[in-house]
């Protein structure tokens, strides 16, 4: 497709599931970024990926949080026993490589998840 | 410390008239890149325009132009004509030294009235 794509658009869970959330970034994009926007809130960052590495996982905010890429496209971002606290909208973002200008982030529609 | 402070909640401005969303920011590194977005209603994020901290002008994008002031850390958005559907909630970003974490600023809602 032309632009990001993420799945499910929507995920009502209840406290203590996993959840699984999907990234499909613009071809070609070697960058990869997700992030997390609680209720009228700014966004914070959590992970980027360049190609299929992730340099820095410091910005997850705790061990529950993981996130894969996988042959440099699609990337997952997984949240076990998922609390009411990780209730948000999961933006992913790419970008065609990192550095100057092409660093520009295009963002995903977002996930957004209720946690019961 | 705030990295990126956006001072004005929410904006009101008339179609057709221009308008400027306030954005400083801090940082000590000399490479840094700043960026500005709008979000709609309908959640997601748009691109509107980037300021690298070396470059000699000012950025502009059609309607959208960047006031980059580097000694005083600011990057102010312009937008020049508003029209009714520049009402959105608009964010000032960086990119910061070597790292490729963008932080954001709080958001500005502009509400444009006809």
């Amino acid at each position: 497709g032309a632009g990001v794509s993420q799945s499910p658009s929507n995920k009502v869970t209840e406290k203590g599931k996993d959840v699984e959330l999907r990234c499909d970034p613009i071809s070609g994009h070697t960058a990869l970024y997700w992030y997390r926007q609680s209720l009228g809130q700014g966004l914070e960052f959590l992970i980027y990926f360049q190609g299929n590495s992730a340099p820095d996982k410091s910005g997850l905010p705790s061990d529950r949080f993981s996130a894969e890429r996988t042959g440099g496209s699609v990337s997952t971002l997984t949240i076990q026993r998922t609390q009411q606290e990780d209730s948000a909208v999961y933006l992913c973002a790419s970008s065609l490589r990192l550095g100057t200008a092409e660093e520009t982030q295009y963002f995903g529609p977002g996930t957004r998840l209720l946690v019961l | 410390a705030q990295k990126i402070t956006q001072t004005q909640p929410g904006m009101f401005v008339q179609e057709k008239e221009a308008v400027t969303l306030d954005c400083t920011y801090d940082t000590s590194d000399p490479s840094y890149g700043l960026f500005w977005y709008k979000q709609p209603s309908s959640g997601e994020m748009i691109f509107l325009i980037y300021q690298g901290s070396y470059d000699q002008q000012n950025a502009t994008e059609g309607r959208y132009s960047l006031n980059f002031q580097k000694a005083r850390k600011s990057a102010n958005l312009v937008i020049s004509a508003s029209q009714l559907g520049d009402s959105a909630m608009y964010f000032c970003a960086m990119r910061e030294g070597p790292t490729y974490k963008y932080i954001f600023g709080t958001g500005t809602r502009l509400k444009v009235l006809a």
